[in-house]
C-alpha cells in the first residue's frame, strides 16, 4: 500500500520567505509527527499529532514554526520568514498508535535550502 | 549528556566481516528499542526492533541489556548493500517519542 508521502521533494527559497511543507501520513495512521534532520546530524523532535487531541509543539524551534493537520490525516508545516539555519531535510512519520511500541514510518522528506 | 549515545563511525570493514554497533541511553525508564537503519539523502527505515530476550533476523542480531543501558546491533557476513548510517532509536512507556541517535556510519568494502 501508499506510504507516507511528502511534498515537495526539494524547496529552494530566499531567506525572509515563508514555506509550506506538506505530509500526507499512511492511510489510518492517527499518530502523525515532524522531524528536522541537518547535514550530519540526528532527527530533532518538532511536533506530534495524535488524533483529535492537542498537538506537542515542544519541539518548534522558534515562533516562526507551526503546524496543523486537517482532519486527522493531511498535516502542514509552515516556516515564516525563513532563515539560513532553516536549511535542513524535514521528515514527517506517521504511525499507527502511540503510546505503544508502534513502528514510526518515515516520509521521503522534503529537502529545504534557504539562500 | 545525549539521551542516546552512539559511535558515529566510520565503521570500514570488508565484506563478508563481522560488526557490532553499540548505542547506549540515559533514561532507565525507557521501554521500546529499535534499529533504523538510513542510507544516504534518504530516509530511516525500520531494520529490527529489540526485545529483551535479543531478537535475529538473517545477518542481524540485537541485544538489550537493561543493567548497563545499552543496545547492540552485530552484522553478519557484511555485504556491500549493507553500507548505511544505523540508527538507535529508544521510546519511553508512557510516551510518544522517540529520541534518536546520531547514528554510526558503516562502510562494507569490496
Amino acid at each position: 500500500g501508499a506510504g507516507v508521502s511528502q511534498s515537495p521533494s526539494n524547496k529552494v527559497t530566499e531567506k525572509g520567505k515563508d514555506v509550506e511543507l506538506r505530509c500526507d501520513p499512511i492511510s489510518g495512521h492517527t499518530a502523525l509527527y515532524w522531524y528536522r534532520q541537518s547535514l550530519g546530524q540526528g532527527l530533532e523532535f518538532l511536533i506530534y499529532f495524535q488524533g483529535n487531541s492537542a498537538p506537542d509543539k515542544s519541539g518548534l524551534p522558534s515562533d516562526r514554526f507551526s503546524a496543523e493537520r486537517t482532519g486527522g490525516s493531511v498535516s502542514t508545516l509552515t516556516i515564516q520568514r525563513t532563515q539560513q539555519e532553516d536549511s535542513a531535510v524535514y521528515l514527517c512519520a506517521s504511525s499507527l498508535v502511540s503510546g505503544t511500541a508502534d513502528t514510526q514510518y518515515f516520509g521521503p522528506g522534503t529537502r529545504l535550502t534557504v539562500l | 549528556r545525549k539521551e542516546v549515545e552512539q559511535d558515529p563511525g566510520p565503521f570500514n570493514v570488508p565484506e563478508g566481516a563481522t560488526v557490532a554497533f553499540n548505542c547506549t541511553y540515559s533514561n532507565s525508564a525507557s521501554q521500546s528499542f529499535f534499529w533504523y537503519r538510513q542510507d544516504c539523502r534518504k530516509e530511516p527505515k525500520l531494520l529490527m526492533s529489540v526485545y529483551s530476550s535479543g531478537n535475529e533476523d538473517g545477518r542481524f542480531t540485537a541485544q538489550l541489556n537493561r543493567a548497563s543501558q545499552y543496545i547492540s546491533l552485530l552484522i553478519r557476513d557484511s555485504k556491500l548493500s549493507d553500507s548505511a548510517t544505523y540508527l538507535c532509536v529508544v521510546k519511553g512507556r508512557r510516551t510518544y517519542k522517540y529520541i534518536f541517535g546520531t547514528g554510526t556510519r558503516l562502510k562494507v568494502l569490496a
